[in-house]
């Protein structure tokens, strides 16, 4: 099965910094990698897919690139802000055609002001 | 509003009770999941429902027992629970199941669970 890493202690940015978040794979490549934000009390919402031929994706001030050499993607967030604070969810599917996607423990963004 | 609402939001259970957690999604979705988020430890996948059809199964004790009446609601049925099944339950649904499509999960705000 698919293991994930994430950093799993609180990175401390200052406000309009660019905030770099890392996740890393094991085993296979998975086709595709998606990225969630987790607010405290709340469930986790989607905020990025890229596909395993896509070098980079971007969206308003985030961004994603996947290295599948590396088994590694990194999340960038530019111009960071305090409302930027949460936890940072990366997530693949489980593999072996099973239903579901393998989450990792995540990493917990502070944006100072 | 996320599409998906779960409820209760808190439940507070002793171990010989018998409870249900609802989910219920808005979406049009056909796929729906239960996972369970502890302290410190990733989103642990539970039970997955593809067109009502429980298709995964990961390994979960039988003091939780899943129901799917139909692609819009589920439900997770717990009964003699241990302590350490305290968690944030969560649902989830997507268009499809992973299996088949890339599509993201939209979850439900969780069920905060406590078992005394």
């Amino acid at each position: 099965s698919q293991k994930i890493e994430q950093n799993s202690e609180a990175l401390n940015i200052q406000e309009g910094k660019t905030a770099t978040l890392t996740c890393n794979y094991t085993n296979y490549s998975p086709a595709y990698l998606q990225w969630y934000r987790q607010d405290p009390g709340r469930g986790p919402v989607f905020l990025l897919l890229i596909r395993e031929n896509e070098k980079e994706k971007r969206k308003e001030r985030l961004k994603v690139t996947f290295d599948t050499t590396l088994k590694q993607s990194l999340f960038h967030i530019t111009a960071s802000q305090p409302a930027d604070s949460a936890t940072y969810l990366c997530a693949l599917p489980s593999g072996g055609g099973a239903d579901g996607l393998t989450f990792g423990k995540g990493t917990h963004l502070i944006i100072q002001p | 509003e996320t599409g998906v609402t779960q409820t209760p939001r808190h439940l507070v259970m002793g171990m010989t009770n018998k409870k249900s957690l609802k989910c219920e999604q808005h979406l049009g979705h056909n796929a729906m999941y239960w996972y369970k988020q502890s302290a410190k430890k990733p989103l642990e996948l539970m039970f997955v429902y593809n067109f009502k059809e429980q298709t995964e199964n990961n390994s979960v004790p039988s003091r939780f027992s899943p129901e799917c009446p139909n692609s819009s609601h589920l439900f997770l049925h717990l009964h003699t629970l241990q302590p350490e099944d305290s968690a944030l339950y969560l649902c989830a649904s997507s268009p499809f199941g992973q299996g088949n499509n890339n599509s993201p999960l939209h979850f439900g705000n969780g069920t905060r669970l406590t078992v005394t």
